[in-house]
This record gives structure tokens, C-alpha cells and sequence, in this order.
């Protein structure tokens, strides 16, 4: 199976801020990447896939880079609703796998 | 609007099985893959896996093979996902989600509790 290292673990940031978040695949998985934001008691929700197509309705400040066995997502301009668990998922080769998650907190 | 609305909490004794269910609405159900993932208590993602409503053809994580099972019934745009044999380690919350590359929509989740 593909290994998904994700990092930071936990990151704090003001809002407006920008913050970046990584994911690292064991073997090159292409552009085959999604990322997803996980909030309390809301649907968890499609941010990126195909490591940098914006999902439709996803705000402009999320952006996704990468290829092969390195993926980055930035949220620009952070606002206070961006707070929460962020994954990121190889969607390249079956089982599909996911990173270890990053918590994003504001400050 | 897609809409995916998963059955209630289950509590459930050592060794039984459960059955949950994932409720479509907003789009043409037999045109998506749905995706069944596990998120234990304080941990990531597991994909599970996935089944096509249309032809019923499944994909699965290999470590759920023989756990988990899938189907769907079309006529009320429903999929299910049973799951035996239960023990601690399959206390979790199970969503599904309606996948085209990426799960796209997914359901608010389903937490079981497997406890005598």
C-alpha cells in the first residue's frame, strides 16, 4: 500500500496568515492527490484533487502543488472558519490511502 | 443538492454483525461510485472501499475483505455496508461518500460501538 506522511502535525496561525501543509507518498502516485478539511459535526468536505484542481464552491485561497511523491496544500489569507483536520488522500492506485492528518488551529 | 444521509449510532455485542445504510439524494445514484471509509476514535482515514451501484461491482481494501460487505439497492438509491464479526477494533465511525476521483459529498457518518 502507498504511505501517506503528512505534515505538520498540529499548526497555529492568525487569521490572514498563509500556512502550507505537506504530504509525502511512499511511491510516485502522479498527480493523484485529493485533500479534504474535516470539521465537528460537519460533512468532511472535498478541498483539492488531482493535486491542484479546486473542487467546485472551494474558495480561491485553497491551492494544491505537486506531483509524484510531493504534495502541498496553502490556504491563503487564512479565515477564522478554516480551523480543523486536514487529510490528504492518494486517489492513484487501489487501497486508496490516506495521510496522518494536521490540525489546524487559530490563534 | 447532493445530499448522503447515513443510518443512526449502533451499539453492537462482540461477534455479531452490523448493517448501515447510506441514503442518496440529489443526483443519479447509479452514476457515482459510493466509498465506505473507517475513522477510529481519535485516528485518520481507512478507505474501505467502494461499490458501483449501476453493475454492483465492488473494490475493496484487502484488510477489509471478508469484513466488510457491500450493496445497494437501486430503487431507493440506498447503499449498505455490513460489517461481522465485530470486535473492539471495529468501534469507529463509517461514512460513506459519493466518489468520482475523490469522495466528492460525503455522509455525516455512522459511529458503531461494538461492547457486551
Amino acid at each position: 500500500d502507498v504511505q501517506m506522511t503528512q505534515s505538520p502535525y498540529n499548526l497555529a496561525a492568525s487569521p490572514g496568515e498563509s500556512v502550507s501543509i505537506n504530504c509525502k507518498a511512499s511511491k510516485s502516485i502522479s498527480k493523484y492527490l485529493a485533500w479534504y478539511q474535516q470539521k465537528p459535526g460537519k460533512a468532511n468536505k472535498l478541498l483539492i484533487y488531482d493535486g491542484s484542481t479546486l473542487q467546485s464552491g472551494i474558495p480561491s485561497r485553497f491551492s494544491g502543488s505537486g506531483s509524484g511523491t510531493d504534495f502541498t496544500l496553502t490556504i491563503r489569507s487564512l479565515e477564522p472558519e478554516d480551523f480543523g483536520l486536514y487529510y490528504c488522500q492518494q486517489h492513484n492506485e487501489y487501497p486508496f490511502t490516506f495521510g496522518s492528518g494536521t490540525k489546524l488551529e487559530i490563534k | 443538492q447532493v445530499k448522503l444521509l447515513q443510518s443512526g449510532a449502533a451499539l453492537v455485542k462482540p461477534g455479531a454483525s452490523v448493517k448501515m445504510s447510506c441514503k442518496a439524494s440529489g443526483y443519479t445514484f447509479t452514476d457515482y461510485w459510493v466509498s465506505w471509509v473507517k475513522q477510529s476514535h481519535g485516528k485518520s482515514l481507512e478507505w474501505i472501499g467502494e461499490i458501483y451501484p449501476n453493475s454492483g461491482a465492488t473494490n475493496f481494501n484487502e484488510k477489509f475483505k471478508g469484513k466488510a460487505t457491500l450493496t445497494v439497492d437501486k430503487s431507493t438509491s440506498t447503499a449498505y455496508m455490513e460489517l461481522s464479526r465485530l470486535t473492539s477494533e471495529d468501534s469507529a465511525i463509517y461514512y460513506c461518500g459519493r466518489t468520482t476521483v475523490a469522495v466528492d459529498y460525503w455522509g455525516q457518518g455512522v459511529m458503531v460501538t461494538v461492547s457486551s
